[in-house]
């Protein structure tokens, strides 16, 4: 059974670095073809993807947010992190880690996701 | 970078047929995945690849790609198929995941 989970802070002030951990089981970042992802829903808004991670370290990001994120792994954790620097009130939103089987991306289990309040 | 386009909203009767359309440019050469969005959940995936289901997805859920247009289906829409649904795919000219704005469904 694969399972994620996201944890980290709730609340976070302007300016200041987020920083987020998927903690997984049920998968291996060891194998080949896997990698996880992170994505976020602002409020009332669509799904946006931030950024990805391979099991070989091979990253990915957003091309409109590249310079505040950061994506690392921990295989002997079973974790996963991403940093945002220069947080903001826009970047309130809910932050899922997912998982991807193929190198067609799609995410087949989800973390249920944490909520971020970017606020002073 | 590679846009996906979808309908803010779809409405229909249950037991009907909905289609909620997922538009880019020669989207036939990408492999297309579905996501079923409720309120206060995560995402779940119903279709991947264009048209394959995921173990558990009912058959009432299936997919198309053709042209610059990409499709889901669901037959005998239920009150319980009330969600956001968004199309997603990897841009392999860019490498990015790319999501479509999401269509509302609305079960009248």
């Amino acid at each position: 059974q694969i399972t994620l989970k996201e944890s980290g802070p709730t609340l976070v002030k302007p300016t200041q670095t987020l920083t987020l951990t998927c903690t997984f089981s049920g998968i291996s970042l060891n194998t080949s073809t896997v990698g996880v992802g992170w994505i976020r829903q602002p409020p009332g808004k669509a799904l946006e993807w931030l950024a990805f991670i391979y099991w070989d370290d091979d990253e990915r990001y957003s091309p409109s947010l590249k310079s505040r994120l950061t994506i690392t792994k921990d295989t002997s954790k079973n974790q996963v992190v991403l940093t945002m620097t220069n947080m903001d009130p826009v970047d309130t939103g809910t932050y899922y880690c997912a998982h991807a089987t193929s190198y067609d991306i799609e995410f087949d289990y989800w973390g249920q996701g944490t909520l971020v309040t970017a606020s002073s | 970078s590679y846009v996906l386009t979808q309908p803010p909203s779809v409405s229909v009767a249950p037991g009907k047929t909905a289609k909620i359309s997922c538009g880019g440019n020669n989207i036939e050469t990408k492999s297309v995945h579905w996501y079923q969005k409720k309120p206060g959940q995560a995402p779940v995936l119903v279709v991947y690849d264009d048209t394959d289901r995921p173990s558990g997805i009912p058959e009432r859920f299936s997919g198309s790609n053709s042209g610059n247009t990409a499709t889901l289906t669901i037959s005998r829409v239920e009150a319980g198929d009330e969600a956001d649904y968004y199309c997603q795919v990897w841009d392999t000219s860019s490498d990015h995941v790319v999501f479509g704005g999401g269509t509302k469904l609305t079960a009248l």
